[in-house]
């Protein structure tokens, strides 16, 4: 059964204090991972898309990386707005739709 | 650019009332259409997809039906509510065929009393 696996569940940094976020994935036919964050009441919003194993993705704060197993979120001296749930999901179906089998996300806080 | 917007925001529906939530996407054509429900301590769940008008798959046995009576609108329905029917259902699209990431709406939160 394909399975995605986000971890920590929660994770509470200091601003400024860099740390990772992980998603490891058992799925066959992998097509492409995805992050998105998700801010409470909201829809999640698209981060990065990878498709292969040693990309990497970066955007302001964040950088995405990929393995044939895990992918991680990085996140550098962070600040109190990148608070969020961030999610991760797999596409492993047909081009033509996006069927995203998605992690229970892990939520992040920073502290100012 | 494009949009989607989903309404109502919040719900809060008797059990065995019906329901219908109703999304629409603006600035494209013949977009591929999905409804997702992420339920309390779990991931998002797809419900339905839609390649076209009057093209509905389902995902998951349950208690609810999805029309496309259009090419940018997609409604969510049940006739009879259940409690485990509550949650935050999320409208999203992609480009015609290809492959490309989901954009969401912000959600109806369904809560069934």
């Amino acid at each position: 059964e394909d399975q995605v696996t986000q971890s920590p569940e929660a994770l509470r940094l200091q601003e400024g204090e860099s740390s990772s976020l992980n998603c490891s994935y058992t799925v066959s036919g992998l097509r492409g991972l995805f992050w998105y964050r998700q801010d409470p009441g909201k829809g999640p919003e698209f981060l990065f898309t990878l498709y292969s194993a040693g990309e990497e993705k970066e955007k302001e704060r964040l950088k995405a990386t990929l393995t044939k197993k895990e992918s991680f979120l990085h996140i550098t001296a962070p600040k109190p707005e990148d608070s969020a749930t961030y999610l991760c999901a797999v596409q492993i179906g047909p081009a033509s739709y996006g069927k995203l089998t998605f992690g229970q996300g892990t939520i992040l806080t920073v502290h100012p | 650019s494009q949009t989607i917007h989903q309404w109502p925001a919040t719900l809060v529906q008797p059990v065995g009332s019906p329901l219908s939530l109703e999304c629409t996407v603006e600035g494209t054509s013949n977009p591929n259409l999905y409804w997702y429900r992420q339920a309390a301590g779990r991931g998002l769940q797809l419900l339905f997809y839609s390649v076209g008008i009057g093209q509905i798959s389902s995902e998951v046995p349950q208690n609810l039906s999805a029309s496309r009576p259009q090419d940018r609108q997609f409604i969510l329905s049940s006739k009879k509510l259940l409690l485990s029917d509550s949650g935050f259902y999320l409208c999203a699209w992609t480009p015609p065929g290809g492959f490309s990431p989901l954009h969401f709406g912000n959600g109806t939160r369904l809560t069934v009393t």
